[in-house]
């Protein structure tokens, strides 16, 4: 157990609708990282956010939000949903940007979004 | 920018066979380099790090040595068992890529009895 929890585990959905995924990373870190993996991309890095603050773009579609609250929980959403989207999304927390790269990160057990 | 590449999976091996996942990247500057594991309906988990050349990262029988003159971080086990089926990525972590991981596409490894 990596002590970064996602919910749901699953969610099933249509076309043109809007989900929220949800991430409450480790106990004291402050940064997270949201990622999609899919068959035909791979694991790609979508957002990061740090104390509240987004960080990092990566390959997020204008369609694809995040943020992070006080309480440093993050939400993932995923709106005008399309099949492509279908997908394992992470998240991922990790404890401080200034010492960043000797940290790792550590990952949640991923939301599986199915869109029909 | 920065990127990873690793060996074209999927690897099958027979169990105690030597296991080699080779791994090669792309970056400016020193970065940090890492090794994930996938196991089946699972996140990833950490399995081994390196933070500078010639650094070697171990963990669970794996071993893998950060060279910088071939820019390579191949993943090693001297004998695999039947749990170490799962998927591995290879990943960077740089400043030049505002800190974020960079994966390589990953490669899956069944290890039959």
């Amino acid at each position: 157990d990596s002590g970064v929890t996602q919910t749901p585990k699953h969610l099933i959905t249509a076309t043109g609708q809007r989900v929220t995924l949800r991430c409450s990373p480790r106990s004291g870190d402050l940064s997270v990282y949201w990622y999609q993996q899919s068959l035909d991309q791979g694991l790609q890095f979508l957002i990061q956010y740090y104390n509240g603050e987004e960080r990092a773009k990566g390959n997020i579609l204008e369609r694809f939000s995040a943020q992070q609250f006080p309480d440093l929980h993050s939400e993932l959403n995923l709106s005008s949903l399309e099949l492509g989207d279908s997908a394992l999304y992470f998240c991922a927390s990790s404890v401080d940007l200034t010492s960043g790269l000797y940290n790792e990160q550590f990952f949640g057990p991923g939301t599986r979004l199915t869109v029909l | 920018g920065d990127s990873v590449t690793q060996m074209e999976g999927p690897v099958t091996l027979s169990e105690e066979a030597f296991l080699t996942i080779n791994c090669t990247y792309t970056a400016t500057g020193y970065p940090s380099l890492f090794w994930y594991v996938q196991y089946p309906g699972e996140g990833l988990q950490l399995l081994l790090k390196a933070t500078k050349a010639d650094d070697k990262g171990s963990n669970k029988g794996f071993e893998a040595t950060y060279r910088k003159e071939t820019t390579s971080f191949h993943l090693e086990k001297g004998s695999v068992q039947v749990s170490d089926s799962a998927v591995y990525f290879c990943a960077l972590r740089s400043k030049t890529s505002y800190d974020k991981v960079i994966f390589g596409p990953g490669t899956s490894l069944s290890v039959i009895p």
